[in-house]
């Protein structure tokens, strides 16, 4: 069965400091991996979109990386700020109907 | 350029009335998705439109509908509400339908309640 699986559910972090997301994915076959920030009552943004040869992707303060073979990915965010309190989504698009499989999102919370 | 919009923004509804949304698409898009994000989860992907034909259908009843109109907007209705369909409800539009690598834009989405 397709699955998207993110870890941790919760995070809190003080402003300046690096944290880590997690996602594993069963999806197959797989065709893309995507990270969204969803700040609460609002749509998605997407942050980035990788394909199966791309290792690594950056966006500003956010790095996503992909190992393919293992089926996992994280999301880095590098000296965070207030305004990244927010809910950080993992989506795995499947290569046969482009359906997109998603996570339940970890909810990060920046502490001043 | 006006990204995705969505109306209403919020609304509120009892047991067993019905309701439409209406979304209309980032400029330029042809492909319109409709998902249901409850409280604390990730969005669940209801159906998509594509030349005004529904083309991809997640698992939601037939109570869930939608219609795409030549200008590419959509709406989503929901008959016979139930307390369980509370819940935000997003568009999101893309470019080309089965395209692997098409970017999904989203509105603010519109928070639904069911009393």
């Amino acid at each position: 069965k397709n699955q998207v699986e993110q870890s941790p559910q919760s995070l809190i972090i003080l402003e300046g400091k690096n944290c880590t997301l997690q996602c594993n994915y069963t999806v197959s076959p797989f065709s893309n991996l995507r990270w969204y920030k969803q700040d609460t009552g609002r749509g998605p943004v997407s942050l980035t979109i990788m394909t199966f040869s791309e290792n690594t992707k950056s966006n500003g303060r956010y790095t996503a990386t992909l190992d393919a073979d293992t089926k996992q990915s994280s999301l880095h965010i590098t000296a965070s700020q207030l305004s990244d309190s927010a809910s950080y989504i993992c989506v795995v698009s499947e290569d046969s109907n482009y359906q997109l499989i998603w996570g339940a999102g970890t909810k990060l919370i920046i502490k001043p | 350029d006006a990204g995705v919009t969505q109306s209403p923004t919020h609304l509120i509804k009892t047991r067993g009335q019905q309701v439409t949304l209406r979304c209309s698409p980032k400029s330029g898009h042809d492909t319109v998705s409709w998902y249901q994000q409850a409280l604390g989860q990730g969005p669940q992907f209801i159906f998509q439109y594509y030349e005004e034909e529904e083309r991809q259908r997640g698992n939601f009843p037939d109570r869930f509908s939608g219609h795409q109109f030549p200008n590419y907007s959509s709406e989503l209705n929901v008959n016979a509400l139930l307390l369980g369909d509370s819940a935000l409800y997003l568009c999101a539009s893309s470019l080309g339908f089965s395209r692997a690598y098409n970017e999904q834009f989203f509105g603010p989405g519109t928070r639904l309640t069911v009393l």
